[in-house]
């Protein structure tokens, strides 16, 4: 199948500083992209719909100016999380449709974000 | 909106019993079902998708599930649990764009 690559894998970082996590898909071009974050015991949640060339597309509760989006290119998704709190610290996940296939997500590896 | 939900936050089985996860699904339009297993921090491994080819569905590791229509249902089995199967299952709908939405989960514990 598709790959959807994510990076780093885990992160930690000092509280009030940013963080940035790329999503990359290896084998196929994505012109939306999907973001999750997982709380300890908790189930993924959406965060955003990344949308190649304009803007991303945040739930309801999810601050933009905080969780701040790019995807500048078919196959790049970033994820910036600004002046970050220790209530941050969770785990990221991205996710990528193949264009090509069914509507199977592909997801990354996923990011932990630990926040000191 | 399309949703899922899974009965049971926790499932408990011996080892070499049924293992049956339940998930009831809500859509208007026909879904696209996956279930994933997580293991303590990793991320997800798909185990199976429903894609309408076929309701019966077979997936890695001994996993099936069986589309039920009239139920609204896909849940997930396995006739003989192993220790290795212990982890966090979840139960997702996409939509055509690949967004997916994932059920709360189920631990499941194999007791020895």
């Amino acid at each position: 199948g598709a790959v959807v690559s994510q990076h780093p894998s885990w992160v930690i970082c000092k509280s009030g500083t940013s963080v940035k996590i790329e999503c990359r898909s290896l084998d196929f071009q994505a012109t939306t992209m999907f973001w999750y974050r997982q709380f300890p015991k908790q189930s993924l949640m959406l965060m955003a719909t990344s949308n190649e060339g304009s803007k991303a597309t945040y739930e309801q509760g999810v601050e933009k100016d905080k969780f701040l989006i790019n995807h500048a290119s078919l196959t790049l998704s970033t994820l910036t999380v600004t002046s970050a709190h220790p209530e941050d610290s969770s785990f990221y996940i991205c996710s990528a449709r193949d264009p090509r296939g069914t509507t199977e997500a592909f997801f990354g590896q996923g990011t932990r974000l630990t926040v000191v | 909106a399309q949703s899922v939900t899974q009965l049971g936050s926790h499932v408990s089985v011996s080892e070499g019993a049924l293992v049956l996860l339940r998930c009831n699904y809500s859509s208007s339009v026909p879904p696209y079902l996956f279930w994933y297993v997580q293991y303590p921090n990793q991320g997800l491994q798909l185990l199976l998708k429903y894609t309408s080819a076929a309701t019966l569905v077979k997936g890695i590791n001994g996993f099936e599930a069986e589309f039920k229509k009239s139920e609204t249902s896909f849940h997930l089995t396995k006739p003989s649990a192993h220790m290795s199967d212990a982890a966090e299952y979840f139960c997702a709908v996409n939509t055509n764009a690949g967004k997916s939405t994932f059920g709360d989960g189920t631990t499941l514990t194999v007791k020895p």
